[in-house]
């Protein structure tokens, strides 16, 4: 099955700053990329995502890049703020348009600390 | 839209009872739901994956007599932990996804079980 790697396992930057987490997927059949974002105690939220027809897509200070030879996609967040402190989980899936039943394999998450 | 909920979103019991969790998709019609569980500091786990009106499939390692899956509506999942016990204390979160949906999973606030 699909295995996800993530890394690192923390980081820690200063307001204003640049954080890249990267992450790695061993299924070359996976076709589907979300980020989630997750604070204490609460669901993930979907931040971004990127399917594999695509190499990057950006939302304001949000960025994901893939690339699908090396099997690894990043999240790039700029100009960041304390309230980006939280657990930002990667995921891979394989699935296409008018299905269902994809399930998501995630990584291990990254514990972002943005500090004021 | 794509809006789902849990309930109820804290349940503390004892040891040996069950406890039912509930998952509604409130705006959409849900052919797949997924159940995770999340310890401390941990990745989200996908338990189970199911489908409306079929038997759950569930990842290995996860027992389908403890943790009872029902999907019988397009808008309901339930899972039921039963007989409880202190190991199974957890973040019990629920997804859906609907046919056509790309991939995409939306999910539920989440269920803190604490079993004493």
């Amino acid at each position: 099955g699909e295995n996800v790697e993530q890394h690192p396992s923390t980081l820690s930057v200063q307001e204003g700053d640049s954080a890249v987490i990267k992450c790695t997927y061993s299924d070359s059949a996976s076709n589907y990329f979300p980020w989630y974002k997750q604070e204490l105690g609460k669901r993930p939220q979907l931040i971004i995502d990127i399917r594999s027809n695509v190499g990057e897509k950006k939302d304001q200070r949000i960025a994901v890049t893939l690339n699908k030879t090396a099997k690894h996609f990043s999240l790039h967040i700029t100009e960041t703020q304390p309230e980006d402190s939280a657990v930002y989980f990667c995921a891979a899936s394989i699935g296409n348009s008018g299905g269902s039943n994809y399930k998501l394999t995630f990584g291990k998450g990254t514990l972002l600390t943005v500090n004021p | 839209g794509a809006v789902v909920s849990q309930h109820p979103s804290r349940v503390i019991c004892k040891s040996g009872t069950s406890v039912k969790i509930e998952c509604r998709s409130l705006d959409f019609q849900a052919t797949t739901m997924f159940w995770y569980r999340q310890f401390p500091k941990q990745s989200l786990m996908l338990m189970a994956t199911s489908n409306e009106g079929s038997k759950a499939t569930y990842e290995q390692g996860v027992e389908k007599d403890k943790f009872l899956i029902n999907h019988a509506s397009l808008t309901l999942s339930t899972l039921t932990v039963t007989s409880a016990h202190p190991e199974d204390s957890s973040f019990y979160i629920c997804s859906a996804q609907y046919a056509g949906g790309y991939n995409e999973q939306f999910f539920g606030p989440g269920t803190r079980l604490t079993v004493l």
